[in-house]
């Protein structure tokens, strides 16, 4: 069975301060992994994809994460959190053992503090 | 711009009114999808389609009928709807079933069926 959990529902984090969005997966294939943001009231846009390849994925707007195989993880992190990435953001496995069908966290919703 | 749009961007029903959630994209990707998304569920697959005349089921289709005539459009219609369907719906794109490049998502139709 493929899933995918998100750690936390809610951060928060002071403007300038690092970001971190915790995202474990399970997978009995090789897993494609993405993160996907959300504003409020808009669509879903793609911050970074693992697709085999490179470990670490930098993305858009200074976010970057590192799958890590033996520990199942696919965190989210950032250096320094501005007022512009408060957001919904999602992390998303999906690999052949399910017919490459995208499977959605349930969501971690940023606040940045001023 | 390229890209999916989904129409229409808000609607209230009554239960046992049916509609019809409209979704086209230009970017002459084979794989088309529906979701819908609920607080703290992320977002559920409806329907799938990986080319024109394919459609399939995907975690939560009861309820919804759709239909692939062409490449761009994937329509999603409600049959008979029930105030359970109330949710934010996403239609999303690929260029394949893998998705490897992440998929592009509408802006959505936000549904409330009273």
């Amino acid at each position: 069975a493929q899933s995918v959990t998100q750690l936390d529902s809610h951060v928060s984090v002071s403007e300038g301060t690092p970001v971190l969005l915790r995202c474990n997966y399970s997978s009995s294939y090789s897993p494609s992994l993405f993160w996907y943001v959300q504003h409020p009231n808009k669509g879903l846009q793609l911050l970074l994809k693992y697709t085999s390849a490179a470990t670490l994925v930098k993305g858009i707007n200074g976010f970057e994460a590192e799958f890590k195989k033996s520990e199942t993880s696919f965190h989210l992190t950032k250096p320094s959190a501005h007022m512009s990435d408060a957001a919904e953001y999602f992390c998303v496995v999906s690999d052949r053992g399910t017919g490459n069908q995208f499977y959605f966290g349930t969501g971690t919703s940023l606040t940045v503090i001023p | 711009n390229a890209g999916v749009t989904q129409t229409p961007k808000f609607q209230v029903l009554k239960t046992g009114q049916s509609m019809t959630l409209q979704c086209a994209q230009d970017m002459n990707h084979e794989y088309m999808s529906w979701y819908r998304q609920d607080p703290g569920m992320g977002l559920r697959l409806i329907h799938y389609s990986v080319g024109a005349g394919i459609t399939d089921q995907g975690e939560v289709p009861n309820g919804y009928n759709v239909s692939r005539s062409t490449t761009e459009d994937f329509p999603l219609r409600l049959l008979s709807a029930a105030p359970s369907q109330t949710s934010v719906y996403f239609c999303a794109s690929s260029r394949t079933r893998q998705g490897a490049g992440g998929y592009t998502f509408g802006s959505g139709t936000r549904l409330t069926v009273v």
